[in-house]
């Protein structure tokens, strides 16, 4: 089936440091998401992608869409303590028009930053 | 506002014991997911309702039974179950295509049983 790659699995950084993550596949993908999940609570959603090479930004959060559209990244900048969660990539195959697609997450990457 | 709301936040429950869990969205999407979740681990779909049918059963036991009474609303009934089903469920709403395919999850419910 399907898998999405997620590395790297855990990080444990100081704070400001510069964080980066990324998701890779044999699948071609034509949506890309990136969420965070605190201890207790769901998911939330932090950027999405739709297009090849797409550049997004979310204040100190950076994502692109690999131009091959098998990967993707999340780049984290000066990092601060409540940036600490676990960061799933999902992605989904089927076109942005169909009704049935499901989305592929990867293992997630647990962040923890020292104050 | 791209809110979802999930009722009980926690529940305990027997293994004879029927309970449902709850979830409600008023952003108007017309998708609406049922995900399991266990520590540490991606969330798991279980069943996703597109306009209000059924759309996608991820081969869940029966002991699981999802119900969508209107486009605002999604049930979980459980019945029967056992303790390796204790975990987060989490319910998650979108438009059904589009870039509002966008999922947007709820605080979850964790289960207990015992």
């Amino acid at each position: 089936g399907q898998q999405l790659n997620q590395s790297p699995q855990s990080m444990f950084i100081q704070e400001g440091e510069d964080v980066s993550m990324n998701c890779t596949s044999s699948s071609i993908f034509n949506t890309w998401l990136w969420y965070k999940q605190e201890p207790g609570e769901g998911p939330v959603l932090l950027i999405a992608l739709y297009k090849a090479g797409e550049l997004t930004s979310n204040g100190r959060l950076t994502a692109q869409f690999g131009i091959t559209r098998k990967d993707s990244f999340l780049n984290i900048s000066a990092s601060i303590p409540s940036d600490v969660g676990i960061y799933f990539c999902a992605g989904r195959t089927s076109p942005i028009s169909s009704n049935t697609g499901k989305l592929i997450f990867g293992q997630g990457t647990t962040l923890q930053v020292k104050p | 506002d791209t809110e979802v709301t999930q009722t009980p936040k926690h529940l305990v429950m027997g293994m004879t014991n029927k309970k449902s869990l709850k979830c409600e969205q008023h952003m108007g999407h017309r998708a609406m997911y049922w995900y399991k979740q266990k520590a540490k681990k991606p969330p798991e779909l279980m069943f996703v309702y597109s306009y209000e049918k059924l759309s996608i059963n991820e081969s869940v036991p029966s002991r699981f039974s999802p119900e969508c009474p209107n486009s605002s609303l999604l049930n979980l009934h459980l019945h029967a179950l056992q303790p390796e089903d204790s975990a987060l469920y989490l319910c998650a709403s979108s438009q059904p295509t589009g870039k509002g395919n966008e999922q947007y999850f709820g605080p979850g419910t964790r289960l207990t049983v015992t």
